[in-house]
C-alpha cells in the first residue's frame, strides 16, 4: 500500500498562475483533508471531505477550491496564486474505525 | 481561544533522560480524541499515540505515554529515555465529537543532546 500520495513535491509559481495539487490515497478511507503548514502556526485546516461527493471548509479556505473527484482522490486548487499561499501543504485521509489520520509527504509550494 | 495550546516553543533535553511536551485543550465536547504526531526534519507527519476522552487509562505506545488529565484539560506527551532520533517537532491535536477533523496546537521543537 502506498498510503497517501501527494503531486507534485515541490512548486514554484508567479503571483497569478493557477496550479492543482493531487492527493491519493488507497485505504479506502471516507474522509480526506487538505491542511497548510506555516512556521509557528501548526497545521490549518483548508477543506475536507466527509465522504465522496461531498466538500466543507475548514480554518482557511479562502483562495482554495477542492475536487473530491472519487473515494481516492482529493485535488487543491489555486485559481491565482498570491506570495501569502506560500507554504507546505499536506493531504491526510482517514477513516472513523481508526484513530489516527494518515498524511501524505507534503508538497512545498512558493510563490514568487 | 485557543482549542490547542503548547506553550514550549522549543525544549532541550540530555540523551536518556525523560521529556514531558506539554498540551492544553479546550472543548465543550464530552466526546473528544487527543493525538501526538512526530514531524521530524524530514518533514513527514508521524503518528503517536491516541488518547479517547472515555477511556480510563492512560495511552501508552513504546517509550510514549499520554499523560491525560481530564478534569485540567491536559494531555502532556511523555517520551521514555529520549534518544537522539527523537529530535523533531511534535504536535498536540485534538478532534471533536464525530468530527473527524482535526485541530493541531502550534507546536514543540524537541531537540535531544547527546
Amino acid at each position: 500500500n502506498a498510503g497517501v500520495t501527494q503531486t507534485p513535491k515541490f512548486q514554484v509559481l508567479k503571483t497569478g498562475q493557477s496550479m492543482t495539487l493531487q492527493c491519493a490515497q488507497d485505504m479506502n478511507h471516507n474522509s480526506m483533508y487538505w491542511y497548510r503548514q506555516d512556521p509557528g502556526m501548526g497545521l490549518r485546516l483548508i477543506y475536507y471531505s466527509a465522504s465522496e461527493g461531498t466538500t466543507d471548509k475548514g480554518e482557511v479556505p479562502n483562495g482554495y477550491n477542492v475536487s473530491r473527484l472519487n473515494k481516492r482522490e482529493f485535488s487543491l486548487r489555486l485559481e491565482s496564486a498570491a506570495p501569502s499561499q506560500t507554504s507546505v501543504y499536506f493531504c491526510a485521509s482517514s477513516d472513523l474505525e481508526y484513530n489516527e489520520q494518515f498524511f501524505g509527504p507534503g508538497t512545498r509550494l512558493t510563490v514568487l | 481561544a485557543q482549542k490547542i495550546t503548547q506553550t514550549q516553543p522549543g525544549m532541550f533535553v540530555q540523551e536518556k533522560e525523560a521529556v514531558t511536551l506539554d498540551c492544553t485543550y479546550d472543548t465543550s465536547d464530552p466526546s473528544y480524541g487527543l493525538f501526538w504526531y512526530k514531524q521530524p526534519s524530514s518533514g513527514e507527519m508521524i503518528f503517536l499515540i491516541y488518547q479517547g476522552s472515555y477511556d480510563q487509562q492512560n495511552a501508552t505506545e513504546g517509550r510514549y505515554s499520554l499523560n491525560f488529565q481530564k478534569a485540567r484539560k491536559s494531555a502532556n506527551l511523555v517520551i521514555s529515555a529520549s534518544q537522539l532520533g527523537d529530535s523533531a517537532m511534535y504536535f498536540c491535536a485534538m478532534r471533536e465529537g464525530g468530527n473527524e477533523k482535526l485541530t493541531f496546537g502550534t507546536g514543540t521543537r524537541l531537540t535531544i543532546i547527546p
